[in-house]
């Protein structure tokens, strides 16, 4: 079965720090991996996707991740946090039919 | 464009009301969606839209009622809510298959 885990459900960097948002996935098909960031009261707003082509994804607001195989990951990073990233981050996998399985979320805290 | 519009953006209803949540796209998406998301919580799929086609309904009560008038529009009619259905509701839409959902504001629902 298809599933995503999202280590850390609160993660607190200073500006200026690396972010680092880890994302575990299993699939049972090559994976199609999405990064999506929410920020309050808001929609769900696309970060970046890796569908079987470059392993390192770049994204909008200077974020990228990288899909390694051999450790099932696809971990978001930002070498440099702003105030403006403190929002809610969620890892998902596509599985066809529709279907986005979500991690639960990790919500990042940025401190001046 | 990859905008997906909702209306309303808040809503309050009491529990013998009837409301409709609308959704449009113009990106030619053959594919819409609803969830429903809870607080610091993952969006929890309800529907799936496949060419205005109902394709997935994730054993949602029969209070609410999807409807997709033609390829750009999505409705979520509502009766008889409980107050645990607060919430926000997301649209998606998306190309189908496995490709990229782009979502919507939400509705912020509030069952009295």
């Amino acid at each position: 079965a298809q599933s995503v885990t999202q280590l850390g459900s609160h993660v607190s960097v200073s500006e200026g720090a690396l972010v680092l948002l880890r994302c575990n996935y299993s699939s049972s098909v090559p994976p199609y991996l999405f990064w999506y960031v929410q920020y309050p009261n808001q929609g769900l707003q696309l970060l970046l996707k890796y569908t079987s082509a470059a392993t390192l994804v770049k994204g909008i607001n200077g974020f990228e991740a990288e899909f390694k195989k051999s450790e099932t990951s696809f971990h978001l990073t930002k070498p440099s946090a702003h105030m403006s990233d403190a929002a809610e981050y969620f890892c998902a996998v596509s599985v066809g039919g529709g279907k986005l399985i979500f991690g639960q979320g990790t919500e990042l805290s940025v401190k001046p | 464009d990859t905008e997906v519009t909702q209306t309303p953006k808040h809503l309050v209803m009491g529990m013998t009301n009837k409301k409709s949540l609308k959704c449009e796209q113009h990106m030619g998406h053959r594919a819409m969606y609803w969830y429903k998301q809870k607080a610091k919580k993952p969006p929890e799929l309800m529907f799936v839209y496949s060419y205005e086609k109902l394709s997935i309904n994730e054993s949602v009560p029969s209070r609410f009622s999807p409807e997709c008038p033609n390829s750009s529009l999505l409705n979520l009619h509502l009766h008889a809510l409980q107050p645990e259905d607060s919430a926000l509701y997301l649209c998606a839409s998306s190309p189908g298959g496995r490709e990229t959902q782009y979502f919507g504001p939400g509705t912020r629902l509030l069952v009295l």
